[in-house]
């Protein structure tokens, strides 16, 4: 069974510059998350999605950070502009309700640097 | 609002040391409380995971021990081996269902030295 995959691992850009990073979670995962890791520091819960509605996005910067999961499979998150501040690795992260503990799958994450 | 502290910050030991991690958190209504792995540059590696109504559980030389009363749990390694280096992060569940996002501490960095 193939993992969360992300693209890309790896992104630099400029502050005020927009950027977008994308997830596929395991085929058949309802559930979707995105988390911001900041170095040094334990993941944060960006935005979790049930199919394509969110469930919580309480600690998602609204006035700069936007996602989306069409169709309920991929999902995008986006930050225009980028601050200084976001320079973190975003995780996207699936589960699935069928198995009893609820376990989340991690992907491998996008490394981003704002400059 | 669920706050997770992991001790110690860092750890360095010599090989074939057994080790304990620990990690405590201020809501105990928790659904389940999990640890991972996570070395330099990659993603999460689940290590175990325990249900609130469970005590612990066991993965070959790891085991984890959960006391959701008093809000501590702890990662038991028995002889580390250099393998083992890398960070540890604990995560605990607030529901089972809806809103379930995880709160994790900020990691223990584990060095083990041949």
């Amino acid at each position: 069974e193939a993992g969360v995959a992300q693209s890309p691992r790896y992104k630099i850009i400029e502050k005020r510059q927009s950027v977008a990073f994308w997830c596929n979670p395991i085929s058949g995962h309802a559930t979707l998350y995105w988390y911001q890791q900041i170095l040094g520091q334990g993941p944060k819960l960006l935005i979790q999605f049930q199919n394509n509605g969110v469930v919580d996005d309480s600690q998602l910067p609204k006035d700069r950070f936007s996602a989306e999961r069409l169709k309920g499979v991929d999902s995008t998150l986006k930050i225009q502009p980028a601050k200084l501040e976001d320079s973190a690795v975003y995780l996207c992260a699936s589960s699935i309700e069928r198995l009893a503990n609820h376990e989340q799958f991690f992907g491998p994450g996008t490394r981003l640097t704002v400059l | 609002k669920q706050e997770v502290t992991q001790i110690p910050a860092a750890l360095s030991v010599p090989e074939g040391e057994n080790l304990v991690l620990n990690c405590s958190f201020t809501d105990s209504a928790i659904y389940n409380l999990q640890w991972f792995r996570q070395d330099p540059g990659k993603g999460l590696t689940s290590l175990l995971l325990i249900q609130s109504s469970q005590r612990e559980q066991t993965s070959g030389r790891l085991n984890a021990s959960l006391d959701k009363s008093s809000g501590r749990s702890t990662l038991y390694i028995a002889a580390s081996q250099p393998g083992d280096s890398a960070t540890y992060l604990c995560a605990v569940r607030r529901g089972g269902g809806g809103a379930d996002g995880l709160t994790f501490g900020k990691g223990t960095h584990l060095i083990i030295q041949p």
